[in-house]
């Protein structure tokens, strides 16, 4: 499979606390982006990290990538229950405009 | 209102028979796509359209078929040749030259 992995599968937290999760891809790319999916819904963009990049910040939303490792995390920082949803990574197959999504973190914060 | 339109929201078909799911979009995007995803899992990638009239497979193609006539279309077909149907469909459509994805609400297919 060309799926990303990430883990955990499934978190859960307390509203207010941090929440980190893990993406690790197989192919070298130009682009990572996380996107979030409300339960039954379509998904919606969140952030762009490009390959040349290592950190990137939008509100309270932190991407990594470590290209060496193959790997990212998404932090959201100070949850909310509106925070509850999947989170996914994809990455561009390799310069292409195909996109290669994980298989997502069901992430839930209790109020 | 822009965005992305997919009809019906769910629908339900005897096995053997085609369906198609429709997809629309106003906001003037050249490229469209369509995955399929189950429960519990990512999205996988059916077929992608660059532009009008052009279409591409992606990794599971089989069983399904696209038409790309009009920029603002991009309708799929399940066919019965598709051996497990049931699942979420969803559309999307990227801005030229840009990098994220708009999505569509979806469509689950039930097939029994």
């Amino acid at each position: 499979s060309q799926q990303g992995e990430e883990d955990p599968q499934a978190l859960s937290i307390q509203e207010g606390e941090n929440a980190t999760m893990n993406c690790s891809y197989k192919t070298s790319i130009n682009n990572l982006q996380w996107y979030r999916q409300n339960s039954g819904r379509g998904l919606v963009h969140l952030i762009l990290i490009r390959s040349n990049e290592r950190e990137k910040h939008s509100g309270r939303l932190r991407v990594t990538l470590d290209t060496s490792k193959k790997s990212s995390s998404l932090l959201i920082t100070a949850s909310r229950a509106a925070d509850t949803a999947s989170y996914f990574c994809a990455t561009d197959a390799g310069g292409t405009y195909k996109y290669i999504f994980g298989t997502g973190t069901r992430l839930k914060v209790l109020a | 209102d822009g965005g992305i339109t997919q009809s019906p929201k769910y629908l339900f078909r005897k096995e053997g028979q085609n369906v198609t799911l429709s997809c629309e979009q106003n906001l003037n995007h050249d490229a469209m796509y369509w995955y399929r995803q189950d429960p519990g899992q990512g999205l996988r990638l059916i077929y992608y359209s660059q532009i009008v009239n052009d279409f591409q497979k992606g990794d599971i193609a089989e069983g399904y078929s696209v038409s790309r006539e009009k920029k603002e279309s991009f309708p799929l077909t399940v066919t019965s040749a598709q051996k497990n149907p049931t699942a979420f469909y969803l559309c999307a459509s990227r801005v030229p030259g840009a990098l994220e994805q708009y999505f569509g609400p979806g469509t689950r297919l039930t097939v029994t």
